[in-house]
């Protein structure tokens, strides 16, 4: 696609539920991040995949977050027994390794935990 | 680890009036980006600089990278309401493409 597609948009879930976040890049584009954004807050880095390498996992804040991506294409982030202090902006992006084109991020899922 | 830090947090500024937001790595960068995000909006990438005391320019806006390659500057001339977001400086961790991001200077104008 044109750009870097996320679905939900919104996710409203109670305490404790597992939710799931999806991420569609650009296509081509080898490298895929996940980074967290709380309200008024900076992006907090939680994983990148760089094609068939081992992703890097060190900011996954606990073992209750995962994340997998099929080959160079889709991703999903997921959160298990969701707490209230996982409400944020889970933002998505792609880029091309080097060229200086930066990360294409995508809108965002907005995610309560009530 | 590394770290970005961005200074000031917050700036207000009359329309017609000039900005400068300031960004410190801990660590010697190969680059550094900036971002602008508007209010409800996702980051979206202005520039990369690459070399030592590199500067780029883009309309009203010009960015500048450190002798050092610890830091930099985005410096607005003439600030618009359409200047109006957080704006991000990045810089990537050593050997990957994954980016530390700085907490954001948001910028306010007033008409």
């Amino acid at each position: 696609g044109a750009g870097v597609s996320q679905s939900p948009s919104n996710k409203v879930t109670e305490k404790g539920k597992d939710v799931e976040l999806r991420c569609d890049p650009i296509s081509g584009h080898t490298a895929l991040y996940w980074y967290r954004q709380r309200l008024g807050q900076g992006l907090e880095f939680l994983i990148y995949f760089q094609g068939n390498s081992a992703p890097d996992k060190s900011g996954l804040p606990s073992d209750r977050f995962s994340a997998e991506r099929t080959g160079e294409s889709v991703s999903t982030l997921t959160i298990q027994r969701t707490q209230q202090e996982d409400s944020a902006v889970y933002l998505c992006a792609s880029s091309l390794l080097g060229g200086g084109y930066g990360y294409t991020f995508g809108s965002g899922t907005r995610l309560t935990v009530v | 680890g590394q770290q970005v830090m961005q200074i000031p947090q917050y700036q207000h500024v009359q329309e017609g009036e000039d900005f400068t937001t300031y960004c410190n790595s801990s660590t010697t960068l190969s680059n550094i980006q900036w971002y602008k995000q508007r209010p409800g909006g996702h980051p979206v990438f202005l520039i990369q600089l690459v070399k030592s005391g590199e500067v780029k320019k883009q309309k009203r806006l010009t960015f500048q990278f450190g002798e050092a390659k610890k830091n930099s500057s985005l410096h607005i001339t003439a600030t618009q309401t359409t200047d109006v977001g957080t704006y991000f400086c990045a810089g990537p961790k050593a050997g990957s493409y994954q980016l530390t991001f700085g907490k954001g200077t948001k910028l306010s104008v007033i008409p």
